[in-house]
């Protein structure tokens, strides 16, 4: 079973600028969130999507950051314009329907993002 | 806002020697609870799992979980230079998706 797909693995962009991060989840999961982690603490939850309907984005800065999932696969979280506290590692997990708080789920590989 | 909290570290060990590691949350009504493994520049990695009081031991791991004090913890027996890593704890959230804490730093000293 391939895993959480992420691209792209590093970014380096200088403030105000933007930038748009992609995740393709594993086959048949559902469930999709975009975590961000700053380094030195543990992950964040920015967004939750379950198919292409959100399902908690209470900790997402909606005045910079926007995500979408369309079609109920692959997710693009956005960024614009960039602060310099945005630089982080953006992780994106997936998880079967309903089962992700239960069962855990499985991150990709992250986006580290710097902001000059 | 649901919190976790996790002793900041870092933990260190000599190999051999048993880490325990210790997390606290704020919600009652958390229901599940995960251990992460973080090795540096790598996502996490999920290694254990609990929902009810006791322990759940899974080889050289036992988590241990007590609802009443709202408390969790991780075992790790016979360390080896490998566990060396960031240990992150979770727990649900409504169900949804999981809250974490900030991670423990294990070093497994030779």
């Amino acid at each position: 079973e391939a895993g959480v797909a992420q691209s792209p693995r590093y970014k380096i962009i200088e403030k105000r600028q933007s930038v748009a991060f992609w995740c393709n989840p594993i086959s048949g999961h559902a469930t999709l969130y975009w975590y961000q982690q700053i380094l030195g603490q543990g992950p964040k939850l920015l967004i939750q999507f379950q198919n292409n309907g959100v399902v908690d984005d209470s900790q997402l800065p909606k005045d910079r950051f926007s995500a979408e999932r369309l079609k109920g696969v692959d997710s693009t979280l956005k960024i614009q314009p960039a602060k310099l506290e945005d630089s982080a590692v953006y992780l994106c997990a997936s998880s079967l329907a309903g089962t992700g708080a239960r069962g855990g789920y499985t991150f990709g590989s992250g986006t580290r993002l710097t902001v000059v | 806002q649901k919190e976790v909290e996790q002793n900041s570290g870092p933990l260190s060990v000599p190999e051999g020697a048993i880490a325990s590691l210790n997390c606290t949350y704020s919600d009652r009504g958390s229901q599940s609870f995960f251990w992460y493994r973080q090795y540096s520049g790598k996502s996490p990695e999920l290694i254990m799992s609990i929902y009810s009081n006791g322990d759940k031991e899974d080889g050289r791991f036992t988590a241990q979980l007590n609802k009443a004090s709202q408390y969790v913890s991780l075992l790790i027996r016979d360390s080896q230079p490998s566990d060396s890593a960031t240990y992150l704890c979770a727990a649900d959230n409504y169900g949804q998706n999981f809250v974490f804490g900030p991670g423990t730093r294990l070093s497994v000293l030779p």
